[in-house]
């Protein structure tokens, strides 16, 4: 069965304070992952799309990951307005419609002044 | 160049009845996808529209249905409401219907089924 799950539930930094939120997957076949931002209120913002291994993508700030198993978005001197919901995504290959992503519960990020 | 829209912007329905929620494309955008979001959880993929014809859906049963316009515009349509359809229903749409293609959400139709 296709899962996507994400660590920390909750994170808060202190701005300037650097850190990695995880995202772990089991699914039959990788098509892509993605990161996306959702602030309250408001349809999630597309940050990243992986495809393989190996595969890194930056910025601003955010750097995505990803191997096998996992990714991870790691967040460089975060600002306050880095504060989100961060959501990770995964769409399988034996799954109709290319836009089929599953989705973790989220990270949710907040940056103390 | 204008977003993604949907109307309205929240709802409440009672158990059983019908609503259909709508959503205004990206200009030169044929492709939507819908997309289900309870509470504190991600978004569950309902379905994938592209030039008119549904091209995937998910684990959603069939009183979940929806209409792609020629404007490309669209409209999901649930039946027969129960309380667990109480959700953020977001809409996305994309230049196609192709991964490498980066999805643009709007803001959600907040329904509550009472």
């Amino acid at each position: 069965e296709d899962q996507v799950t994400q660590s920390p539930e909750a994170l808060r930094l202190q701005e300037g304070e650097s850190s990695s939120l995880n995202c772990s997957y089991t699914v039959s076949g990788l098509r892509g992952l993605f990161w996306y931002r959702q602030d309250p209120g408001k349809g999630p913002e597309f940050l990243f799309t992986l495809y393989s291994a190996g595969e890194e993508k930056e910025k601003e700030r955010l750097k995505a990951t990803l191997t096998k198993k996992e990714s991870f978005l790691h967040i460089t001197a975060p600002k306050p307005e880095d504060s989100a919901t961060y959501l990770c995504a995964v769409s399988p290959k034996d799954q109709t419609g290319a836009n089929n992503l599953f989705f973790g519960t989220g990270t949710r990020l907040t940056v103390i002044p | 160049e204008t977003g993604v829209t949907q109307s309205p912007t929240h709802l409440i329905k009672t158990r059983g009845q019908q609503v259909t929620l709508r959503c205004s494309s990206q200009s030169g955008h044929n492709t939507v996808s819908w997309y289900q979001q309870a509470l504190g959880q991600g978004p569950q993929f309902i379905f994938q529209y592209y030039r008119e014809e549904e091209n995937g859906r998910g684990n959603f049963p069939p009183r979940f249905s929806g209409l792609q316009f020629p404007n490309y515009s669209s409209e999901l349509n649930v039946n027969a409401l129960e309380l667990d359809d109480s959700a953020l229903y977001l809409c996305a749409s994309s230049p196609g219907p192709f991964l490498d293609y980066e999805q643009y959400f709007g803001p959600g139709t907040r329904l509550t089924v009472t």
